[in-house]
């Protein structure tokens, strides 16, 4: 069954903190994995997508890591800030034409 | 620069009343799709069209249709609404491509009443 697996589901953390957000996946065939961020009751927005070939890549102070051999990724957030308290939302396009299997999200809260 | 344009932006109709979503993709964008996302879940597709051709089906339910236009613009329709259908529905646009970026507009949020 093709699964989008995220964690944790919520995340509170400190302005200023690191975090690091997790995906496991079982999609197949893979072609690419994305990171959404969405705010309440908004359209997500991209962060960014990677391809298999692609170990790491950085949008700002969001860089993600994906290890295809164990179908994982990572979403790391640097220096965080009061603005980035949304659900983070990992993405898998399901066969050829892109139809996109979200994940659960992570909520996270960056406070004061 | 242009965004997905959805209208409307809120919506509230009774049960088995009917409805019309519209989009609008992003100027040049050839694919759009439509995702539904009830309270605390995530979004799941519904239907995809590719230069005004319906490219994939995903959990729509037969009481919903919808078709791309010559302009590219896109409209959900919806007969018989239930309680259950109270959600946001996104559409997003995308210009065909491998690794392309479905760019999300703000939504219709649907309330049943």
């Amino acid at each position: 069954k093709n699964q989008v697996e995220q964690s944790p589901q919520s995340l509170i953390i400190l302005e200023g903190k690191n975090c690091t957000l997790q995906c496991n996946y079982t999609v197949s065939p893979f072609s690419n994995l994305r990171w959404y961020k969405q705010d309440t009751g908004r359209g997500p927005v991209s962060l960014t997508i990677m391809t298999f070939s692609e170990n790491t890549k950085s949008n700002g102070r969001y860089t993600a890591t994906l290890d295809a051999d164990t179908k994982q990724s990572s979403l790391h957030i640097t220096a965080s800030q009061l603005s980035d308290s949304a659900s983070y939302i990992c993405v898998v396009p399901l066969g050829a034409g892109n139809m996109l299997t979200f994940g659960g999200g992570t909520r996270l809260m960056v406070k004061p | 620069a242009a965004g997905v344009i959805q209208s409307p932006r809120h919506l509230i109709k009774e049960k088995r009343e009917t409805a019309t979503l519209k989009c609008y993709p992003i100027p040049r964008h050839d694919t759009v799709y439509w995702y539904q996302q009830g309270p605390g879940q995530d979004p799941q597709f519904l239907i995809s069209f590719y230069e005004k051709m319906q490219s994939d089906k995903g959990s729509i339910p037969d009481r919903f249709s919808a078709q791309q236009f010559s302009d590219y613009h896109s409209e959900l329709n919806m007969s018989s609404l239930e309680l259950g259908d109270s959600a946001l529905y996104f559409c997003a646009s995308s210009l065909r491509g491998i690794q392309e970026t479905q760019y999300f507009g703000p939504g219709t949020r649907l309330l049943v009443l």
